[in-house]
Formats: structure tokens, C-alpha cells, sequence
């Protein structure tokens, strides 16, 4: 089975600062990946699916690149309510798998 | 406005069996594929299973396989999963997520984009 590894899994960061989460799919994945916020205490919200585009309503700080097997999550001058934890997630039409996760928290 | 509506929290004991609910509205529920994730306390999610409301074929991932059930009840709008023989690692809040496929000008793509609340699911002697 495909299986996703997210970097860092913590961050310590400041409002303002940019910010880069790493995703590594075990096996080509082409650009199947997509990425979620969650905040303590709610269901994950979806920010970027097709690896790169960016769900209606998401701030366009929040970037996504990657193809194949290494994507990234970019948030372009942090604001204090992007402080949560982030996952990649790899979907296809039989299986899905979620990375570990990253927290980003305030430094 | 599209809601996943999902069942109240439980408590069970170990070696017993789980069933909780997921109440679809405001889309056509054969429209799009449905699944289940969970999330234990201070963990990432885990996906469990996905089923085609449509002619109700369903996919477990492969920890749940024999375990879980996963059912869409299209008279009702709702979908259902069992977990059978409950141990305290079921311990998790439970998520349905509705999964539209959104296409881009070469590619389409499903993705979990509605989300229930959210079921805590406490299985303890």
C-alpha cells in the first residue's frame, strides 16, 4: 500500500512568517494528493486537492506544488488562524491513506 | 447547503459492536461516494472504509477488513458502519465525509470536502 510521510511533524512559527510542510508518497502518485487543515476539536477542512488547486474559499496564501512523489504545502505570511495541524491525503478510487500530520504552533 | 448530520457520542465495552449513523442532506446522496476516517485521541486520521451509495459497493481499508461494515441506506439519505469486537484502541472520534469529484481541465479528482461532526466513541471496561 501507498503510504504518505509528512515533515516536519511539529513547526514552530509566527504570524507573518512562510511556512513549508513536506509530503512524501511511498510510490508514484502522480498528483492525487490533496491537503487538509484541522483545528482542535473540529473535522478537517479541505484546502488543496490535484496537488496545486486551491479549494473555493481558501486564502490564497495557502499554496500546493508537487507531482509523483514529493509535494509541498506552502502558507505565504502565516495569520493566527492558519495555527493548526496540516495532512496530505492520497485518494484514489479503492483506497485512501492520510499522512501523519504536522502541527504548526505559535513560537 | 450540503450537512452530514452523524449519530451521538457512545460508550461500549470491549468485545461488543458499534453502530453509528451519518444523516445526508442537501445533495442527491447517490451522487457522490461516502467515507469513514477516524481520528484517535492526540493521533492523525485513519481511513476506514468508503462505500458508492449508488449500487452500494464498498472498500475497506485493509485493518477493518471483516471487522467493520460500512452500509448506505438510500430510503433514508444515511450511511451506517459497524465495528465489531471493540477494543479500547477503537477508542476515536468517528468521521463521515461526503466525496464529490472535481475535475480540472486534464484530471478529475475526488475529494473528502463535507464533513459530519464528528462521533466520540469511548470503549472501556
Amino acid at each position: 500500500d501507498i503510504q504518505l510521510t509528512q515533515s516536519p511533524s511539529f513547526l514552530s512559527a509566527s504570524v507573518g512568517d512562510g511556512v513549508t510542510i513536506t509530503c512524501r508518497a511511498s510510490q508514484d502518485i502522480s498528483s492525487y494528493l490533496a491537503w487538509y487543515q484541522q483545528k482542535p476539536g473540529k473535522a478537517p477542512k479541505l484546502l488543496i486537492y490535484g496537488a496545486s488547486i486551491l479549494q473555493s474559499g481558501v486564502p490564497s496564501r495557502f499554496s500546493g506544488s508537487g507531482s509523483g512523489t514529493e509535494f509541498t504545502l506552502t502558507i505565504n505570511s502565516l495569520q493566527p488562524e492558519d495555527f493548526a495541524t496540516y495532512y496530505c491525503q492520497y485518494l484514489n478510487t479503492y483506497f485512501s491513506t492520510f499522512g501523519q500530520g504536522s502541527k504548526v504552533d505559535v513560537k | 447547503d450540503v450537512q452530514l448530520l452523524q449519530s451521538g457520542p457512545e460508550v461500549r465495552k470491549p468485545e461488543t459492536v458499534l453502530k453509528i449513523s451519518c444523516k445526508v442532506s442537501g445533495y442527491t446522496f447517490t451522487d457522490h461516494y461516502m467515507y469513514w476516517v477516524r481520528q484517535a485521541p492526540g493521533k492523525g486520521l485513519e481511513w476506514m472504509g468508503l462505500v458508492d451509495p449508488e449500487d452500494g459497493e464498498v472498500i475497506y481499508a485493509a485493518r477493518f477488513q471483516g471487522r467493520a461494515s460500512i452500509v448506505a441506506d438510500t430510503s433514508t439519505d444515511t450511511l451506517y458502519m459497524e465495528l465489531t469486537r471493540l477494543t479500547s484502541e477503537d477508542t476515536a472520534m468517528y468521521y463521515c465525509a461526503t466525496a464529490p469529484t472535481y475535475c480540472s481541465s486534464t484530471t478529475c479528482y475526488r475529494v473528502l470536502h463535507y464533513w459530519g461532526q464528528g462521533t466520540l466513541v469511548s470503549v472501556s471496561s
